[in-house]
């Protein structure tokens, strides 16, 4: 199965701040998922990331607010943009990887102060 | 549109006695479906997942669901559960391929010594 390194792991921002969150795959690969969880929540997706075009925004996100990036077929990046207290949630990237199905990242727990 | 419904939120048992999280899926056609542990402070871990076939699948850590196509269920056993298995259980339904998961509310299994 794919590893995935997500960074940074963990980060407390002020809010109005941005930050980017980047995703590295250990091997090539088509799509890249962003999730959110937010505090005692299960994930929602926000985008699908393809290497060479736009991503696909879920309903409720914003390219504006979550600007996402993929140069390569082994990374991607998430930008948190504007923050406020209610952006406070673990963010995780996925992959696929033929018929091992989905592998997740370690989350990067964001707390906005 | 594809869901999936974990109907209990929290569940507690006693360590060594059995378990089984219910999972229920709304999707169309032949789905492909997971089970997902989350540790507290740490990422998703794929504990198994269904595409087709055998519809009794084994997964790490002693755990097994079965696919019932008749009651769109995928409900995770396991026969003697363990302090460790303590941790947060997510159900998610996938359309195969590339596509996105969707995930369920999740289940939070406390375990008594």
């Amino acid at each position: 199965s794919a590893v995935i390194s997500q960074k940074p792991s963990r980060d407390i921002c002020q809010r109005g701040t941005s930050l980017t969150i980047q995703c590295q795959v250990d091997s090539q690969v088509t799509m890249m998922f962003w999730y959110r969880q937010q505090p005692g929540q299960s994930l929602t997706l926000i985008a699908t990331a393809n290497q060479g075009s736009e991503a696909t925004y879920e309903s409720g996100f914003v390219i504006d607010k979550f600007p996402i990036s993929r140069p390569n077929l082994t990374f991607s990046t998430l930008t948190v943009s504007n923050m406020s207290p209610e952006d406070s949630s673990i963010y995780l990237c996925s992959v696929v990887v033929g018929d091992d199905g989905y592998t997740f990242g370690s989350g990067t727990r964001l707390t906005v102060v | 549109a594809q869901s999936v419904t974990q109907p209990d939120i929290h569940i507690t048992v006693s360590e060594g006695a059995s378990l089984e999280l219910r999972c229920n899926y709304s999707y169309g056609a032949t789905p492909y479906l997971f089970w997902y542990v989350q540790s507290p402070g740490q990422g998703l871990q794929l504990l198994l997942k269904y595409f087709s076939g055998d519809t009794l699948v084994q997964g790490i850590k002693g755990f097994e669901a079965e696919f019932k196509r008749s009651q769109s269920s995928f409900n995770l056993r396991k026969p003697s559960v363990h302090w460790s298995d303590a941790a947060e259980y997510f159900c998610a339904v996938g359309a195969g391929g590339y596509n996105k998961l969707i995930f369920g509310a999740g289940t939070r299994l406390a375990v008594h010594p």
